[in-house]
Parts: structure tokens; C-alpha cells; sequence
């Protein structure tokens, strides 16, 4: 099973570029990498998924480099309202219709005015 | 994407007792999931449940403490039972719309439980 390790907690400026990474250096070769925003009070919400290299769409960006043992969620130019838990996922299958996962013990993000 | 739903959105309850939580869906999926978030913890996925056959539980979770019912393709139910205080968490269910876990899950916004 992937141990994922994430940073705490971090602080931004609003504006700023936010590069949260997590580490997995035991990823499974069938395993996806995944991130998710969660708010106080609700349930996760999906950002970003990617496999290797790098992933884009209208929120962030996702660098995976080519050992895969480590991801970086780039969040560019973030708000007051990017402030939030973010958590690293770590799983896929494992065999015969079974998987395996882990989420990640979050980083707190602070964006400051 | 998914809209769902979950009720109770929280309870305090006694120890000893059982609480049912309900999860439900805007559109048919094949597969659930229900997590456990104790404060300030991460996710913990407790089982999956699939429509028309038992549930899959994950090691350190078991079927006569955590019961799951899905009687369709947009329901499902949780039970705690003989809750203790060691049971106060965040109960939290999820779809994939491809049915794989480690796929975009969408989330319900949680039943927040305080066992006394």
C-alpha cells in the first residue's frame, strides 16, 4: 500500500502561484495520483487525476515526474477562497477486481490578503 | 458529475446504540463507497458497496459493525452499531461514475457523529 506524505500546512499571498507536493515513494505501477479540496463542512471535491508527467485543466496543473514518486499540485494564483484542506490520493487496482488506496494526511492552505 | 445527498447531516447519540445513515444519488451508479474522517484526520474508506451482492469491507472494518444496505442503483445506508465514543467521526459516502475508487469520486457532504 502507497504511503503518501504531504506537507501540514502552508500559507500564500493571494495572487501567488501555490505548488503543494506530496510524496508516494512506494506508488504502485498501476496507480493513479489524485487530488482533492475539501472546505469545512463538506465533503472532498476532485481538482486534478494524472498518471505521469503533466496534467492540466481550468483550476490547476498536476507535475508528476518520471519515477512517479512524487506529485506537485500547482494552484496558479490563488484566492481567498482557494483556503482549504488538500489531500493526495494514491491508488488503483491491485488484482482480481480489488484496489488499493490511500489519501494523504492533507495540507492545510492559508491564503492570506 | 454526481449530486448527493446524506441524512442525518449530523446526530449525537448514545453509546450502545446504532445509528442508520442514508446516502443518495442523482443518477444511477453501480458502485459506493462510505469513508470514515475522525476530526482533523484524513479519509478512510470503510467499505464498498455494489448493488445486488454484500458489501466489501476494508481490513479493520467489519460487516456487524458496520452494516451497508443497497436496495438500488441510488441508495445506500450505513449503520453504526454499539456505537462507543471511539465511534465520533465524519461518515462520509462517494460514487465514481466509472466505478473504480481510485477514479473522480464525488462526495456527499458527510454526517458528522458525536457518540456520548
Amino acid at each position: 500500500l502507497a504511503k503518501t506524505t504531504q506537507p501540514i500546512s502552508m500559507d500564500s499571498y493571494e495572487g501567488q502561484e501555490v505548488n503543494i507536493t506530496c510524496s508516494h515513494n512506494n506508488i504502485a505501477t498501476n496507480d493513479y495520483i489524485t487530488w482533492y479540496q475539501q472546505f469545512p463542512s463538506q465533503g472532498p471535491r476532485f481538482i486534478i487525476q494524472g498518471y505521469k508527467t503533466k496534467v492540466t485543466n481550468e483550476v490547476a496543473s498536476l507535475f508528476i515526474p518520471a519515477d512517479r514518486k512524487s506529485s506537485t499540485l500547482s494552484l496558479p494564483r490563488v484566492s481567498l477562497s482557494d483556503t482549504a484542506v488538500y489531500y493526495c490520493l494514491v491508488g488503483g487496482p491491485s488484482g482480481a477486481g480489488s484496489y488499493q488506496l490511500t489519501f494523504g494526511k492533507g495540507t492545510k492552505l492559508s491564503v492570506i490578503p | 458529475s454526481a449530486v448527493i445527498s446524506q441524512k442525518p447531516s449530523r446526530d449525537i447519540c448514545q453509546r450502545g446504540t446504532s445509528l442508520t445513515i442514508q446516502c443518495q444519488v442523482d443518477s444511477q451508479v453501480t458502485m459506493m463507497f462510505w469513508y470514515r474522517q475522525q476530526p482533523g484526520q484524513s479519509l478512510t474508506l470503510i467499505a464498498t458497496a455494489n448493488q445486488g451482492s454484500e458489501a466489501t469491507y476494508e481490513s479493520g472494518f467489519v460487516i456487524d459493525k458496520f452494516p451497508i444496505s443497497r436496495p438500488n442503483l441510488t441508495f445506500s445506508t450505513l449503520t453504526v452499531s454499539n456505537m462507543s465514543p471511539e465511534d465520533s467521526s465524519i461518515y462520509l459516502c462517494s460514487v465514481s461514475p466509472s466505478g473504480r475508487v481510485f477514479e473522480t469520486q464525488y462526495f456527499g457532504p458527510g454526517t458528522r457523529l458525536l457518540v456520548l
